[in-house]
């Protein structure tokens, strides 16, 4: 299975600076997934992010906002821009693979504790 | 769209079996999936279903319905360690990403 790992892990920012977070995995893949989870929450979709291309970004998500960036088949970032309060989350990263059951698992990496004051 | 449903929290106690219900509403069925979060961890892959009945894992099972669109996943001989967050996921309509349930917090008790 993959293994994913994020840098920073947490961070306390302040209202209205940008934080980029770095998403490294140990094997090629196609596709990255973002995702934010807030406190007690489930995990939402920011976008997904191909190599070579644009990400496609989820709706209630802009890429003003949450830039991306694929660079390469291991590696991504995202960077949360111009942050509220609001945005104060984990954001994680995800790759898949496919299972041993014709299914395809998702891996994540540990997340980025993001807290804006 | 894709909805899905399931107890916001279950409590059990040590060495029983629990059922987290998960039932869904989806335009395109792609198999339904289960994750398990500890809390401050990462979501980590469970099982998944794409056929009906019932798939185990050690203590593990997942149970799928399709035409009543509904699962479960099932834990036996519950441990303390099983205390977490579980989400079921379906696949969207394109195939190519998951949309995922809001979470049962299970509780173990001794």
């Amino acid at each position: 299975s993959a293994v994913i790992s994020q840098k920073p892990s947490r961070d306390i920012c302040q209202r209205g600076t940008s934080l980029t977070i770095q998403c490294q995995v140990d094997s090629q893949v196609t596709m990255m997934f973002w995702y934010r989870q807030q406190p007690g929450q489930s995990l939402t979709l920011i976008a997904t992010a191909n190599q070579g291309s644009e990400a496609t970004y989820e709706s209630g998500f802009v890429i003003d906002k949450f830039p991306i960036s694929r660079p390469n088949l291991t590696f991504s970032t995202l960077t949360v821009s111009n942050m509220s309060p609001e945005d104060s989350s984990i954001y994680l990263c995800s790759v898949e693979e496919p299972g041993g059951t014709g299914s395809y698992e998702q891996y994540f990496g540990p997340g980025t504790r993001l807290t804006v004051t | 769209g894709q909805s899905l449903e399931q107890p916001s929290e279950v409590t059990a106690v040590e060495g029983a079996i629990v059922q987290i219900n998960c039932t869904y509403q989806t335009s395109g069925f792609y198999g339904l999936s289960w994750y398990q979060q500890h809390d401050g961890g990462a979501p980590t892959f469970l099982s998944y279903n794409a056929l009906d009945g019932l798939e185990e894992t050690g203590r593990f099972s997942s149970f799928l319905s399709r035409s009543d669109s509904y699962g479960y996943l099932l834990l036996q001989e519950l441990q303390m360690k099983d205390s977490a967050s579980y989400f079921c996921a379906v696949r969207d309509l394109s195939g190519n990403k998951l949309v995922f349930g809001a979470g049962t917090i299970l509780r173990v008790k001794s």
